[in-house]
């Protein structure tokens, strides 16, 4: 089974408007962290925000959150106000497990588009 | 520099070369990890060195062949390669600890291309 899965592999959104990415995941482990990254068009992959299984209270890094739905195994990225430079592929990965050595899980990726 | 960076960024080569590719990290990181990204695949972890010491290896074939001299420095030699190892491959750092977080800094990868 699919340790991270993605469901949208292709989004558009308005610039200015917010979107938001799917993501759920599978995982027995009481303790993991979630990860989202940005990868634009040059390759390179940009770590974008962080939520841990024992977390509060949603990440949130400017404009972006996570809506961490811990009971539904949910980790949705949601970017407010979009701008163009917002287009890229998008990543969500997961660490199982407390040892941060732990390997990395990533899901096949939403391609999102910001439109003018 | 700052970041982790790679090189060559485009590789050509046919099945019979050896090549090699170098990743730096420039982040005083302990862990590396390398990665391959193929088109509508998740990345795929290859190998991962902590503290310098190879840790995982996700049953890579053996044309695949990494190299940490120390913590800053990992190395991917490659020879006698297929076409299907056309792919981007991306190499990784973090800090190991005890907390809980350890986001992975990525370098812009490597384009190989196998002829």
């Amino acid at each position: 089974a699919q340790k991270i899965t993605q469901t949208q592999p292709g989004m558009f959104v308005q610039e200015k408007e917010a979107v938001t990415l799917d993501c759920t995941y599978d995982t027995s482990d009481p303790s993991y962290g979630l990860f989202w990254y940005k990868q634009p068009s040059s390759g390179e992959m940009i770590f974008l925000i962080y939520q841990g299984s024992y977390d509060q209270q949603n990440a949130t890094e400017g404009r972006y959150s996570l809506n961490f739905q811990k009971a539904r195994k949910s980790a949705n990225l949601v970017i407010s106000a979009s701008q163009l430079g917002d287009s890229a592929m998008y990543f969500c990965a997961m660490r199982e497990g407390m040892y941060t050595g732990n390997q990395f899980y990533f899901g096949t990726g939403t391609s999102l588009t910001v439109i003018p | 520099e700052t970041g982790v960076t790679q090189t060559p960024r485009h590789l050509v080569m046919g099945m019979t070369n050896k090549k090699s590719l170098k990743c730096e990290q420039h982040l005083g990181h302990n862990a590396m990890y390398w990665y391959k990204q193929s088109a509508k695949k998740p990345l795929e972890l290859m190998f991962v060195y902590n503290f310098k010491e190879q840790t995982e290896n996700n049953s890579v074939p053996s044309r695949f062949s990494p190299e940490c001299p120390n913590s800053s420095h990992l190395f991917l030699h490659l020879h006698t390669l297929q076409p299907e190892d056309s792919a981007l491959y991306l190499c990784a750092s973090s800090q190991v600890t005890s907390g809980s977080r350890d986001e992975q800094y990525f370098g812009p990868g490597t384009r190989l291309t196998v002829t």
